[in-house]
């Protein structure tokens, strides 16, 4: 299996801007949870997906963020309009029952 | 909600035992992971352990746990340049699978 799939790897926008990160997890996982992480918070969840519904979304910052899962192999999170201080690494990590979690290799997102 | 506490930096000399350590306060925690994250990437599991052992060890890895204290441990035999990354302490809190981890421990092998 490739592992947790992330893109872009490196996404530079500019300020009002809309950035959609992706992530498809490993095949067969039933939970799928969006991180991200910087220096001054570490790493912080945003929310979580249990058999594509999401199930906690108490870590996402504002209404500027938003996240889908239209199916079991994909998802997307949503930052519209971006802003400088969105600037972070995001994570999607994937988990079958068990809750070991595997991370994909982070999206590093730059807002100018 | 569930705090997870750890120290940031810890630096050792190649060929050392190294001791990251770590709180926690949800006394229900089940499963508690250690971590890592090398540079420019995304964590890594490296071991677990289940909240009724007070020990466990894998290879160069010893995970030992303190219940009644809150308290876990990660110690490395015979660390190598290699092991320098940064290691987070992780416990599943409020059923499922939802993870809560630590802030990050910076392990710096010295030569």
């Amino acid at each position: 299996d490739a592992g947790v799939i992330q893109s872009p790897r490196h996404e530079v926008t500019e300020m009002g801007q809309e950035v959609t990160l992706r992530c498809k997890p490993i095949s067969g996982h039933n939970s799928l949870f969006w991180y991200r992480q910087t220096m001054m918070r570490g790493l912080e969840l945003l929310i979580y997906f249990n058999n594509n519904v999401p199930i906690d979304d108490s870590g996402m910052p504002e209404d500027r963020f938003s996240a889908k899962m239209p199916n079991a192999s994909f998802s997307t999170l949503k930052i519209q309009p971006s802003e400088p201080r969105d600037s972070a690494v995001y994570f999607c990590a994937s988990s079958p029952p068990s809750g070991k979690l595997f991370f994909g290799s982070g999206t590093q997102l730059s807002v100018l | 909600g569930e705090d997870v506490e750890q120290s940031l930096f810890l630096s050792v000399r190649e060929g050392d035992s190294s001791v990251i350590n770590c709180t926690y306060t949800d006394s229900s925690s089940t499963y508690l992971y250690w971590y890592k994250q090398e540079p420019g990437a995304g964590l890594q599991l490296l071991t677990y352990i289940f909240s009724n052992m007070d020990m466990k060890q894998d290879q160069r890895l010893t995970v030992l746990l303190n219940k009644k204290d809150k308290h876990l441990s990660l110690r490395i035999a015979d660390t190598q340049t290699g092991d320098s990354a940064i290691y987070f302490c992780a416990d599943v809190t409020g059923g499922g699978n939802k993870l809560t981890f630590g802030t990050g421990t910076q392990l710096k092998v010295e030569l």
